[in-house]
């Protein structure tokens, strides 16, 4: 079946431009993920949405970021005003979510964010 | 908090040969997932093995096994037999098995020569 899909695959902005990145997780996955990869860096987990229950945005770097989910479908994250610093490869991934903690996560192509 | 070390930012193997990539980590759980994530160029995460603290038996995927040392916290990817495919970052991850985040190492890349 489909993977995981994120659009657009890259992006270039000005600085102080918002920007939206969208992510399309497997179908039936409950859980979804944002990371951020910084340049020669392993990924930095941004947030968490599980089904209906509240997100866990504990890795928001800046109330800059934001992410919306509806249900258990397509995910959007939005970076406000944006700075040279948030250039960098945002993944998302998404999962099942097994009772026993078994599952694993399955990630997207990324979007490269660069800001000029 | 719990944090991934891989110490290696870059190894080079000898195609066919066999390579070692380390990685430690530090937590303060006794159960939990270790996994070794391979990312080409392609930027796309590709999981390559995955370990259950719980378990002693080393995990093997073909090629790929792992050496899991629990008290030692350490955690280290044998490839053997390298492969052109091989080469691309690898990382290393950690999650509680309860936990709903991963938490990765800088990552090691793995170049391989012909």
């Amino acid at each position: 079946g489909a993977g995981v899909s994120q659009s657009p695959s890259n992006k270039v902005t000005e600085k102080g431009k918002d920007v939206e990145l969208r992510c399309d997780p497997i179908s039936g996955h409950t859980a979804l993920y944002w990371y951020r990869q910084r340049l020669g860096q392993g990924l930095e987990f941004l947030i968490y949405f599980q089904g209906n229950s509240a997100p866990d945005k504990s890795g928001l770097p800046s109330d800059r970021f934001s992410a919306e989910r509806t249900g258990e479908s397509v995910s959007t994250l939005t970076i406000q005003r944006t700075q040279q610093e948030d250039s960098a490869v945002y993944l998302c991934a998404s999962s099942l979510v097994v009772l026993a903690g078994g599952y694993e996560q399955y990630f997207g192509p990324g979007t490269r964010l660069t800001v000029t | 908090a719990q944090t991934v070390t891989q110490s290696q930012p870059e190894m080079s193997v000898q195609e066919a040969e066999t390579v070692t990539l380390s990685c430690t980590y530090d937590t303060s759980e006794s159960d939990y997932y270790l996994f070794w994530y391979k990312q080409p160029p392609s930027r796309q995460m590709i999981l390559v093995i995955r370990q259950e603290a719980y378990k002693q038996q080393n995990a093997t995927e073909n090629r790929f096994s792992v050496n899991f040392q629990k008290a030692a916290k350490s955690f280290s990817l044998k490839i053997s037999d390298s492969q052109l495919g091989d080469a691309a970052m690898y990382f290393c991850a950690y999650r509680p098995r309860y936990g709903n985040k991963l938490v990765f190492g800088a990552g090691t890349i793995l170049r391989v020569k012909s």
